[in-house]
């Protein structure tokens, strides 16, 4: 089955600084990847993904970039502010169907020094 | 805007004893899920349902879970006889999109199993 490594476990920026955190994963079948954010006490919540037919997208601060060959994709941050401050878990699935069995990363506690 | 609700968001049992956790979808959402945390570990899927029946389901969702919709609003997940390692934070998620829609993500039900 799909693995999903992400990298990493803790990250500390200053506010107005950039943040990129990392991920990798096993099965080149998968072909949706999404990160999510988690708030203290909240579900994740999906902040921007990608499906495997684009290698970026941007939406305001937020992007984030995949490279099927190496089978790995990341999330930048820029401009950060304290309330980026959260748990962010990245994901990958083969969608299709009914199936959605998100694979996720084991988390990267972010905080947002200001 | 809609959200997915759980109930109830802290249950503490001892070993062995039934337990039901519910969760009431968005109201157009078609596909639901449950995915679970163990304290600090990652994010895992457990079941996903679709037209009243189980689509997919992970080695974790043995035969001690059973999920339903019996009144086609609320979705729940029981566990017959639990176990210590049942322990985590269980989420119940739902898509109107099937494989290729965002998944909104609950609050969680925290389980903590003596």
């Amino acid at each position: 089955g799909e693995n999903v490594e992400q990298h990493p476990s803790t990250l500390s920026v200053q506010e107005g600084d950039s943040a990129v955190i990392k991920c990798t994963y096993s099965d080149s079948a998968s072909n949706y990847f999404p990160w999510y954010k988690q708030e203290l006490g909240k579900g994740p919540q999906l902040i921007i993904d990608i499906r495997s037919n684009v290698g970026e997208k941007k939406d305001q601060r937020i992007a984030v970039t995949l490279n099927k060959t190496a089978k790995h994709f990341s999330l930048h941050i820029t401009e950060t502010q304290p309330e980026d401050s959260a748990v962010y878990f990245c994901a990958a699935s083969l969608a299709s169907g009914s199936a959605r069995q998100l694979t996720f990363g084991s988390g990267t506690q972010l905080t947002v020094l200001p | 805007e809609p959200e997915v609700t759980q109930t109830p968001s802290h249950q503490v049992t001892q070993m062995g004893q039934e337990v039901i956790l519910r969760c009431v979808p968005i109201s157009n959402h078609l596909y639901f899920y449950w995915y679970r945390q163990i304290l600090g570990q990652k994010v895992e899927f457990l079941v996903s349902f679709y037209n009243n029946e189980i689509s997919e389901k992970s080695e974790i969702f043995d035969d001690q879970f059973s999920v339903e919709r019996p009144d086609g609003s609320n979705f729940t997940l029981k566990i017959r006889s639990t176990k210590l390692e049942d322990s985590a934070m269980y989420f119940c998620a739902g898509t109107s999109g099937g494989g290729h829609g965002e998944l909104f993500f609950g609050e969680g039900s925290r389980l903590t199993v003596l």
